[in-house]
């Protein structure tokens, strides 16, 4: 079973540029969690989907940043217009559907996108 | 305010020696309590997990856990540190219906040949 994707691994942008992050899930997790570190500190919840539905969108920064799940399948993590404080590692998460037993909502963490605003 | 603390953020260590990262959390209700290690170039891998019941976890690589409520600890430990244990770790924690995993700032442990 493959594991969660991320893509790209790094990127450098400028500051004012728009940068879009990918996240494939493992197949068949219906939640799906975007978190993010910025270094030297704690990696901090940013958003919920269940399918294609945000579900908590708490930890958004500011309206710099928009997150989609078309379809419920992968998400991307639109970051418009960037700015230096969002540079860090972002990681993506996806879990099982939530079921009646508490151990199905293990999060599985991909690699990371490490995001450079210049 | 909920939250989880590793009290170190770098600890050296010689191959072959024990291990026990520290993590505290501070919730109104027992959480469910998780230790991730992040190796370089790596995502973060799900070491062991506490939800309920023995307070004593096992997990993969030869790690175990202790949730002791009367500490609000849930510490990590090896018995015999190998060089390819050398990380961060991560301690998370999550209450029931948000979700939300919050994470301790992650312990770099370094391991000496």
């Amino acid at each position: 079973e493959a594991g969660v994707t991320q893509f790209p691994s790094h990127s450098v942008i400028e500051k004012g540029q728009t940068v879009t992050l990918r996240c494939d899930p493992i197949s068949g997790h219906d939640n799906l969690y975007w978190y993010r570190r910025v270094m030297g500190k704690e990696i901090k919840f940013l958003l919920h989907f269940v399918k294609e539905s945000k579900q908590d969108e708490s930890g958004m920064p500011n309206n710099r940043f928009l997150a989609e799940r078309t379809g419920g399948t992968y998400s991307t993590l639109k970051v418009q217009p960037a700015e230096l404080e969002d540079s860090g590692v972002y990681f993506c998460a996806s879990s099982h559907p939530r079921g009646l037993a508490r151990v199905t909502d293990t999060q599985y963490f991909g690699p990371g996108t490490r995001l450079t605003v210049l | 305010a909920q939250s989880v603390t590793q009290p170190d953020i770098h600890i050296t260590v010689s191959e072959g020696a024990s291990l026990e990262l520290r993590c505290n959390y501070s919730y109104g209700a027992t959480p469910y309590l998780f230790w991730y290690v992040q190796s370089p170039g790596q995502g973060l891998q799900l070491l062991l997990k506490y939800f309920s019941g023995d307070t004593l976890v096992q997990g993969i690589k030869g790690f175990e856990a202790e949730f002791k409520r009367s500490q609000s600890s849930f510490n990590l430990r090896k018995p015999s540190v190998h060089w390819s244990d050398a990380a961060e770790y991560f301690c998370a924690g999550d209450t029931s219906g948000t979700y939300k995993y919050i994470f301790g700032t992650g312990t770099r442990l370094k391991v000496l040949a």
